[in-house]
């Protein structure tokens, strides 16, 4: 079946710029995630969806970072005015149990460079 | 705090010896702790996990791994390395709330 498909896989953007990121969920998963994976670095928390509310924002590391979710399906992660440290793979996860300690099923990211 | 440890950036071994990948992990409650591992160019892939039960966990691709409340220990090992074992691991911690903790990854480099 199908898995989580994230759009772009790729995206060069100069600095200032706004961009989205989507993210398609396994059809049916309750949860979605949103991470960060910056080369080095672990994979960082950003936000969670359970349907179409975010009970847990607190890992947007800005405002200039926000995300949402429409029809309990496809998320867009939004980032404003970017800057060059924005620049990682942006992950997307679905799960199909609302809640934490399930088994989360990832997108193949994409990844976002800044100028 | 809680926080899970990867101490190894990277393993290396031969091809056909035992693996293992350690991490730990520091938490006040009862963990739920996991595996995944990340393939070149493709998304994490769920190995195991472990919520209570038995502390041996079997999981996919032959991978089990080891839950030591004592020393706060959930290493990954395999018996016999194979080369696509290749790839960068990571060991995750779950302890409420909606939110689930990364360790940095380990690298594990598999040579034939």
């Amino acid at each position: 079946g199908a898995g989580v498909s994230q759009s772009p896989s790729n995206k060069v953007t100069e600095k200032g710029k706004d961009v989205e990121l989507r993210c398609d969920p396994i059809s049916g998963h309750t949860a979605l995630y949103w991470y960060r994976q910056s080369l080095g670095q672990g994979l960082e928390f950003l936000i969670y969806f359970q349907g179409n509310s975010a009970p847990d924002k607190s890992g947007l590391p800005s405002d200039r970072f926000s995300a949402e979710r429409t029809g309990g399906s496809v998320s867009t992660l939004t980032i404003q005015r970017t800057q060059q440290e924005d620049s990682a793979v942006y992950l997307c996860a679905s799960s199909p149990l609302a809640g934490g300690g399930n088994e989360q099923f990832f997108g193949p990211g994409t990844r976002l460079t800044v100028l | 705090a809680q926080s899970v440890a990867q101490p190894e950036d990277q393993v290396n071994v031969a091809e056909g010896n035992p693996l293992t990948v350690k991490c730990t992990y520091s938490v006040s409650g009862n963990p739920y702790l996991f595996w995944y591992v990340q393939y070149p160019n493709r998304g994490l892939q769920f190995l195991l996990k472990y919520i209570t039960g038995d502390n041996l966990v079997k999981g996919s691709y032959g991978f089990e791994a080891e839950f030591n409340k004592s020393q706060t220990s959930f290493h990954l090992k395999k018996p016999s390395a194979l080369v696509s074992d290749s790839a960068l691991y990571f060991c995750a911690l779950y302890t409420g709330g909606f939110k689930t903790i990364f360790g940095a990854g380990t690298r594990l480099f598999v040579k034939a």
